[in-house]
């Protein structure tokens, strides 16, 4: 069955350090997400993506965030300047359209900023 | 802005026990999609059911079913015969038909007890 794969499983970085973050979505899929869930907590919507640019995006994907499809396969989550608070699992997720609204989930990165 | 509330942080049960998991949500839209997800300690997210919006009739799926009240904007998500791998997070979800923002709740923390 096909599946979001996402690389690396568990990123280690120094505080200030650029960190990127790869997912293979679905490959029919037209729609690309990530979100971030901190420890424990609330699974966050940070950015949506279609059609080559970012069609919606929440308050916490700031300028220290950017996304991007450079190869028609892999979508990347670039975090500029981490900081400690950045700590989370990073989860990319695809759809493939508006029809059936399922979002189909990768396993995560998890980030630690020490 | 649509929001959605689980306002159970943790429910255990006993296995092969029934137990319901409450979830609410608040949108002025009339066309939009409810989910319930499943988090294991494996940590990757599973699509557990789906309801469409305009459809009256409650979603099921095996040992899943759940209660939609359109007019309440409620979605709860009852579990039968439960079983020691429902031990997980769960999550409900929401998204706009024609919207790439899928939110979602804070949570559940269901435990399974043998």
């Amino acid at each position: 069955e096909p599946e979001v794969t996402q690389t690396p499983s568990h990123q280690v970085t120094q505080m200030g350090q650029e960190v990127i973050l790869r997912c293979v979505p679905i490959s029919n899929h037209l729609y690309f997400y990530w979100y971030r869930q901190i420890l424990g907590q609330k699974v966050e919507f940070l950015v949506s993506f279609y059609n080559n640019e970012i069609s919606e995006k929440s308050e916490i994907f700031d300028d220290q965030f950017s996304v991007e499809r450079p190869d028609g396969s892999n979508f990347t989550l670039k975090i500029r300047s981490t900081k400690l608070e950045d700590s989370a699992m990073y989860f990319c997720a695809s759809r493939a359209g508006t029809g059936t609204g399922e979002l189909f989930f990768g396993e995560g990165s998890r980030l630690t900023v020490l | 802005a649509q929001t959605v509330t689980q306002s159970q942080p943790e429910m255990s049960v006993q296995e092969a026990e029934t137990v319901t998991l409450s979830c609410t949500y608040d949108t002025s839209e009339s066309n939009y999609y409810l989910f319930w997800y499943k988090q294991p300690p494996s940590r990757q997210m599973i699509l557990v059911i789906r309801q469409e919006a305009y459809k009256q009739q409650n979603a099921t799926e095996n040992r899943f079913s759940v209660n939609f009240q359109k007019a309440a904007k409620s979605f709860s998500l009852k579990i039968s015969d439960s079983q020691l791998g429902d031990t997980a997070m769960y999550f409900c979800a929401f998204i706009l038909y024609n919207n790439n923002d899928m939110r979602f709740g804070a949570g559940t923390r269901l435990t399974v007890k043998p």
